[in-house]
């Protein structure tokens, strides 16, 4: 168990909805990253929060947005959803100070319909 | 551009053999590299990493090489047991240069451990 905590784990909408998924990060840990994981591609980085602030930019798109809270758990919403959205999205936690390995939840898998 | 680049999908080797799997890289930027290993429906585990001080890391059955030279790391694994079976993933970062400190990963290689 990584301590890191996604809700829901599955996830099936339709095209144009708005969904969001929710992470709770390891216990410590400043710093939360989302991932998108879709068939035949390897994991890309969308966004990284630090303490409450964005830090990095990944290839996120605009109808996708993020923000970590002050309790430090961190939601991704994604609005006008489109069929090519479907995919296992991953929160990752680190301390954040640099040379530290992310800790991954088991992810939410997305289905749009 | 893939920045990493797992060249292998595939890999079967036997119980108790030497498992090495192979990452290469493009951008002199990284510093900092990292090995994770999966199994379906479960989020990545982080097994190993390395700074780009160090050639070497070890871990138990875990041993990774850095060769920044030739931008190669190489995860070895001995002896492989059949719980190593799993898909491995290679993800390298930029840390000092002020980069994101999010992981850029290659596309995996999935590890099949025959007994």
């Amino acid at each position: 168990d990584s301590g890191v905590t996604q809700t829901p784990k599955h996830l099936i909408t339709a095209t144009g909805q708005r969904v969001t998924l929710r992470c709770s990060p390891r216990s410590g840990d400043l710093s939360v990253y989302w991932y998108q994981q879709s068939l035949d591609q390897g994991l890309q980085f969308l966004i990284q929060y630090y303490n409450g602030e964005e830090r990095a930019k990944g290839n996120i798109l605009e109808r996708f947005s993020a923000q970590q809270f002050p309790d430090l758990h961190s939601e991704l919403n994604l609005s006008s959803l489109e069929l090519g959205d479907s995919a296992l999205y991953f929160c990752a936690s680190s301390r954040g100070a640099g040379y530290s390995p992310l800790h991954f939840g088991n992810g939410t898998r997305l289905t749009v319909t | 551009d893939q920045q990493v680049k797992q060249n292998s999908p595939s890999l079967s080797v036997q119980e108790g053999r030497i498992s090495i799997l192979n990452c290469d890289y493009t951008n002199s930027m990284f510093d900092y590299f990292l090995w994770y290993k999966k199994y379906p429906a479960e989020g990545p585990t982080f097994l190993i990493s390395i700074s780009s001080i160090k050639d070497k890391n070890e871990d138990g059955r875990f041993t990774v090489f850095l060769n920044k030279s030739a931008k190669h790391l190489s995860l070895h694994i001995v002896p492989s047991q059949p719980g190593d079976s799993a898909v491995y993933f290679c993800a390298a970062s930029a840390i000092r240069g002020g980069g994101a400190d999010g992981l850029t990963f290659g596309k995996g290689t999935h590890l099949i451990i025959q007994p």
